[in-house]
């Protein structure tokens, strides 16, 4: 059973466009849910937490559906530089027992 | 801050052998994990601590050991390498208990097992 699912792609999106991926995640007892940015043999950097209310953080929007049991994030005016693997994160038990990966989504912003 | 440090960056091992990668943190935290990251798999915990003294399995224990002695280390054991423990490690450290704080994840080792 797979925890935590995400659409590994490739995403190929021109530099300007808005860009969103989803994730879901298969325990409705999740506290806590990350978005995590990973490029090419580097270590995970947390992206952002994902409230329930939605958040952003410049070009990034998160948002958090518990009932439906998934997570997005929006990238707007894609750049170069936001290549990477897109890991969506969920934390089970708020803290005590780590964290539960996703496999990553690829996103490749073209020029 | 050097934040999380992780050792050795690389290493290969013969099936058998044993190692321990070493994770110091300097932010004091007291949460840390060590995952394994795997083509195809993504990142999956092998043992976690809540601190000093307490330590847990998480998904993936078996191979390997681990003691928190203080905070600021968390090593990995090797008991006995086996080539499907060629992976990528990494370790994380957190400090709030709190659900919404993300973990500062080391740089990572890269260990071979031949």
């Amino acid at each position: 059973r797979k925890e935590v699912e995400q659409d590994p792609g490739p995403f190929n999106v021109p530099e300007g466009a808005t860009v969103a991926f989803n994730c879901t995640y298969s325990n409705s007892a999740s506290q806590s849910f990350f978005w995590y940015r990973q490029d090419c043999r580097k270590e995970p950097k947390l992206l952002m937490s994902v409230y329930s209310s939605g958040n952003e953080d410049g070009r990034f929007t998160a948002q958090l559906n518990r009932a439906s049991q998934y997570i997005s994030l929006l990238i707007r005016d894609s750049k170069l530089s936001d290549s990477a693997t897109y890991l969506c994160v969920v934390n089970l038990l708020g803290g005590a027992d780590g964290l539960t990966f996703g496999k990553g989504t690829h996103l490749i912003i073209q020029p | 801050n050097a934040g999380v440090t992780q050792t050795p960056k690389f290493q290969v091992l013969k099936t058998g052998q044993s190692m321990t990668l070493q994770c110091a943190q300097d932010m004091n935290h007291e949460y840390m994990s060590w995952y394994r990251q795997d083509p195809g798999m993504g990142l999956r915990l092998i043992h976690y601590s809540v601190g000093a003294g307490i330590t847990d399995q998480g998904e993936v224990p078996n191979g390997y050991n681990v003691s928190r002695s203080t905070t600021e280390d968390f090593p990995l054991r090797l008991l006995s390498a086996a080539p499907s423990q060629t992976s990528v490690y990494f370790c994380a450290s957190r400090n709030s208990p709190l659900a919404n704080y993300g973990y500062t994840f080391g740089s990572g080792t890269r260990l071979t097992v031949v």
